[in-house]
């Protein structure tokens, strides 16, 4: 069976440090991987995807970046983390291919910036 | 991009059935209806998603307009497991990658369950 790792689950970093994020998918191969972010009392907001290896869609600026290293390794990166960058990360993955695509969420790493 | 309109909360006792609607007025031919839930600081799930019939699993049950202008999300028996935010939410037109197209949250519908 299929199943998604996040972490790590909890985060607190100072204003303009560094961020890593990873995310990594078991049990399939080639599948479509994304991330969210979810600010208090908000929806989700759709952050990247990816439909491949190397393959990074953006949806909207800012100041974070994705990296898919391996074939299901995400990563989510800053190099300078703001306040506004704090919220709850979603990473999710969908098979490719189906127009249903249904997606599979990970357990999420809540980041904290102070 | 199609849009959807919930309330913003809901509340139901235990053991009853909850009704969810969600309005879809734009919604096109070819867009399904899907249905995900995200219980509190957890990643959303999978519910249930259909075009045109009703549809039926072990977690709910979908029941889909004739003209598919809006949806109901029914639970059968309210639990208080089923406190959560629900999403209504329908298929982006703009494909990623081979075939397979993004799905846009909203803010969704908050169920409570009282005991």
């Amino acid at each position: 069976s299929q199943t998604i790792h996040q972490w790590p689950a909890t985060l607190v970093q100072p204003v303009g440090s560094p961020l890593s994020l990873e995310c990594t998918v078991e049990g399939t191969s080639n599948p479509n991987l994304y991330w969210y972010r979810q600010a208090a009392g908000r929806g989700l907001q759709l952050l990247f995807y990816s439909v491949g290896i190397g393959q990074i869609s953006s949806e909207v600026p800012q100041n974070l970046s994705a990296s898919r290293p391996q074939d299901r390794q995400f990563i989510l990166s800053s190099k300078k983390l703001l306040l506004s960058d704090s919220g709850f990360y979603l990473c999710a993955w969908s098979v490719i291919g189906t127009s249903l695509n249904e997606q599979f969420f990970g357990p999420g790493t809540r980041l904290t910036v102070l | 991009d199609a849009k959807t309109t919930q309330p913003n909360s809901m509340e139901s006792n235990e053991e009853e059935p909850v009704h969810l609607p969600c309005n879809h007025s734009t919604i096109s031919g070819t867009d399904y209806i899907h249905w995900y839930r995200q219980l509190p600081s957890q990643g959303p799930e999978y519910v249930i998603h259909g075009l045109t019939s009703n549809v039926n699993n072990r977690m709910a049950s979908l029941a889909i307009a004739e003209d598919r202008k809006s949806s109901t999300l029914i639970l059968h028996r309210a639990t208080l497991r089923d406190a959560a935010v629900y999403y209504c939410i329908l298929r982006d037109r703009r494909m990623i990658g081979a075939g397979s197209y993004q799905l846009t949250f909203g803010k969704g519908t908050k169920l409570s369950v009282i005991p």
